[in-house]
C-alpha cells in the first residue's frame, strides 16, 4: 500500500532564507509524486508533479522538487522565501492502479510553512 | 470558468440531522471525490466516482452516502450526523482517476460544525 511521510508538521523561516519540506513516500510500483499548496481559508492548488523524465521538476512560485528514488523522498525546495509562501503544503502519490491499488490520490499529514518578516 | 463548486461554505447541524453538502463541476471531469481535512490529519478521502453511475468508498466512508447521476454534480449525504464529522470537506475532480493525469481541483470546501 502507498503512504506519504512528510517531516515536520511545522516549518519556521525567515524572509529570504530558503524553504525546504520534506516528504518520503512508499510505494510498491513506480509513483506518480504531487505538491499542493493550500492558502489559508482556500482549497488545494497543484504545485508541481513528477510523472517520469527529469527528476528535477520545476513548479509555480519558485518551488522545486525533486525525485529520489534511491531515498524514496520527493522533497520541496524555494531558495528564497516570501511572505506570501506562508500556507500549508501538502505530499502527495498516486500510482495507475495496479497490483490491488485503487490509484487513489494518498496525501500526507502536511506541513504548515511560516515566514518572518 | 467555474471550475468546483461547492455549496454551503459553513453549516452548523445538531447531533442526528440530515443534510447535503453540494458539488459540481464545469470541466467535464471524469473522476470525483470527497475528502475531509481534520487538523494534522491531512486529506482523507471518504467517496469517489469514476463516472456517471460509479461510485466506491474511500478511507473514511461510514455515516455518509454519495450518488453521481450527471457527470457534473456529486453531492455528500450525511445520514445522521455526528459530532465526529465536525470537519472541513473538499469536494475535488480530474481528467482521471489515477495515474500522472490525476490532477485534482479542488473546491474551495465546506465547513462543517456539528453539535
Amino acid at each position: 500500500a502507498q503512504s506519504v511521510t512528510q517531516l515536520g508538521s511545522h516549518v519556521s523561516v525567515s524572509e529570504g532564507a530558503l524553504v525546504l519540506l520534506r516528504c518520503n513516500y512508499s510505494s510498491s510500483v513506480p509513483p506518480y509524486l504531487f505538491w499542493y499548496v493550500q492558502y489559508p481559508n482556500q482549497g488545494l492548488q497543484l504545485l508541481l508533479k513528477y510523472t517520469t523524465g527529469a527528476t528535477l521538476v520545476k513548479g509555480i512560485n519558485g518551488f522545486e522538487a525533486e525525485f529520489k528514488k534511491s531515498e524514496t523522498s520527493f522533497h520541496l525546495t524555494k531558495p528564497s522565501a516570501h511572505m506570501s509562501d506562508a500556507a500549508e503544503y501538502f505530499c502527495a502519490v498516486s500510482d495507475l492502479g495496479y497490483g490491488g491499488s485503487q490509484g487513489n490520490l494518498i496525501f500526507g499529514k502536511g506541513t504548515k510553512l511560516s515566514v518572518k518578516p | 470558468n467555474a471550475g468546483v463548486t461547492q455549496t454551503p461554505k459553513f453549516q452548523v447541524l445538531k447531533t442526528g440531522q440530515s443534510m447535503t453538502l453540494q458539488c459540481a463541476q464545469d470541466m467535464n471531469h471524469e473522476y470525483m471525490s470527497w475528502y475531509r481535512q481534520d487538523p494534522g490529519m491531512g486529506l482523507r478521502l471518504i467517496h469517489y466516482s469514476v463516472g456517471a453511475g460509479i461510485t466506491d468508498q474511500g478511507e473514511v466512508p461510514n455515516g455518509y452516502n454519495v450518488s453521481r447521476s450527471t457527470t457534473e454534480d456529486f453531492p455528500l449525504r450525511l445520514l445522521s450526523a455526528a459530532p465526529s464529522q465536525t470537519s472541513v470537506y473538499f469536494c475535488a475532480s480530474s481528467p482521471t482517476p489515477r495515474g500522472p493525469k490525476n490532477i485534482q481541483y479542488f473546491g474551495a470546501g465546506t465547513r462543517l460544525s456539528v453539535l
